[in-house]
């Protein structure tokens, strides 16, 4: 069975500051990645996913195979990106698109 | 854009009472799922769908069930509410077919239980 990991409950950094949101995984298989991003009041809405390998408002995630990780990483943090963020692993196979979710970090970032 | 209609934001029910969520998409998408939120936790996964009428258990199914009479539709059913059941819950769809689809989200419901 697959298991997503995120240590950190709470995340505070000031506007400006880089900030590195972790996420660990474990699963046999080869895994597709995402990171969900749900800001106040607002639905949980897809940020990025680690085979598009794009920047999304300036985040970007690299999967690490080695390390079976995923870290979200953002060069300068804005007010705006304080959000509750959730990794999640999707497994291959007939998977019927499940996805196992991460504990989920809340991101504050302060002005 | 994907929609994903939940019918409540917020719902309070008592003790022992069948409680119904609903809800709706509109991307013809086959695979549905519900999940509960809870603080610390994450999302956990109650049941999922991937066709008309076929469910598959989640992670913590006890105390649920599900309906998908229509492709469109995916009920939630609690079928004796207890206090431990108390959660936002959220839904949400997938296309199925080749490579693997991110899931779109409603805006979940926070279900009370007194």
């Amino acid at each position: 069975a697959q298991r997503v990991t995120q240590p950190e409950k709470l995340l505070s950094v000031f506007k400006g500051a880089p900030v590195e949101l972790k996420c660990n995984y474990s699963y046999s298989g080869s895994p597709e990645l995402f990171w969900y991003v749900q800001y106040s009041r607002q639905r949980l809405q897809l940020l990025l996913r680690h085979i598009s390998r794009e920047s999304i408002k300036g985040f970007t995630a690299d999967l690490n195979k080695g390390e079976t990780s995923f870290h979200l990483k953002k060069p300068f943090a804005q007010e705006e990106d304080s959000a509750m963020y959730y990794c999640a692993l999707m497994a291959g196979g007939t998977s019927y698109g499940k996805l196992t979710f991460g504990q989920g970090t809340i991101l504050t970032v302060h002005p | 854009d994907v929609k994903v209609t939940q019918s409540s934001r917020y719902l309070v029910k008592r003790t022992g009472e069948k409680v119904f969520l609903e809800c709706v998409q509109d991307m013809d998408h086959e695979n549905m799922f519900w999940y509960r939120q809870d603080p610390g936790l994450g999302l956990r996964l109650i049941y999922f769908s991937y066709d008309v009428k076929m469910k598959e258990k989640g992670d913590i199914p006890e105390g649920y069930s599900v309906s998908r009479e229509k492709k469109e539709r995916f009920s939630l059913i609690l079928e004796s509410a207890s206090t431990n059941q108390t959660s936002m819950y959220l839904c949400a769809s997938s296309l199925s077919g080749g490579g693997r689809q991110p899931q779109h989200f409603g805006d979940g419901t926070r279900l009370s239980i007194l």
